[in-house]
């Protein structure tokens, strides 16, 4: 299964845009990048995935490396309501259906 | 739609007392997941099903623990006797088991085993 690297905590200026990097050195080539992300004392929710291409959508933008081992979530313009664990989550294919492992993610704290 | 309901949003109990959550997943969902979140540990899967068939169930801690799904609208998990290293957060969450597999989580049952 790959696994991710987060870093564990990062800081960020209400306003300014949230860059969360990702390390997943050993992808396979059929294994997506998702993204989640947990505000205190709430169920994860769901941001955004990609396979190769950067994808943009209401929340976020992910960007992917052309050799696909790492990725940059991006908050474009972060709010104290960004404030949260964000997850990197690589999909693993298992027996009969798919598998989400959860990391332990960055602490994101936006700041006013 | 409502989302994923669970119920109870709190519980406690003593230890050697039976727990039974219980988890509604979005309507037209096929597959539903069981997780623990404490501390320590952090967000653990337990088990999940896909149409209403457990699939892996290897994150479940030990036999004190069973979960069931009867039918594609409901699911329980069950604790059995109940001990204080049980109290965690547990979430369920559901998913369509095509498309982009994005998992929509509930607000959790917050566990406490005193």
């Amino acid at each position: 299964d790959a696994k991710t690297t987060q870093p564990p905590s990062m800081d960020c200026a209400e306003g300014r845009a949230a860059n969360l990097p990702c390390n997943h050195s050993t992808i396979s080539g059929n294994e997506y990048v998702y993204w989640y992300r947990q505000i205190h004392s709430q169920g994860p929710q769901y941001i955004i995935h990609g396979l190769k291409n950067n994808e943009t959508n209401e929340m976020a933008s992910l960007i992917i490396t052309e050799d696909r081992k790492s990725s940059t979530l991006i908050l474009p313009h972060a709010t104290l309501r960004d404030t949260a664990v964000y997850y990197c989550i690589v999909r693993v294919a298992n027996t009969g259906g798919f598998k989400t492992i959860f990391g332990a993610g960055t602490r994101l704290f936006v700041k006013a | 739609d409502a989302g994923v309901i669970q119920s109870p949003r709190h519980e406690v109990t003593e230890m050697g007392q039976e727990v039974t959550l219980r988890c509604k997943p979005i309507s037209g969902h096929n597959s539903l997941f069981w997780y623990r979140q404490t501390m320590m540990r952090g967000l653990e899967l337990l088990i999940y099903f896909n149409n209403n068939v457990p699939i892996d169930d290897s994150g479940m801690p030990e036999d004190r623990f069973s979960a069931k799904m009867p039918n594609a609208s409901f699911s329980t998990l069950k604790i059995q006797p109940s001990e204080p290293r049980d109290s965690a957060v547990y979430f369920c969450a559901s998913r369509k088991t095509s498309g982009s597999y994005e998992q929509y989580f509930g607000p959790g049952t917050r566990l406490t085993v005193t």
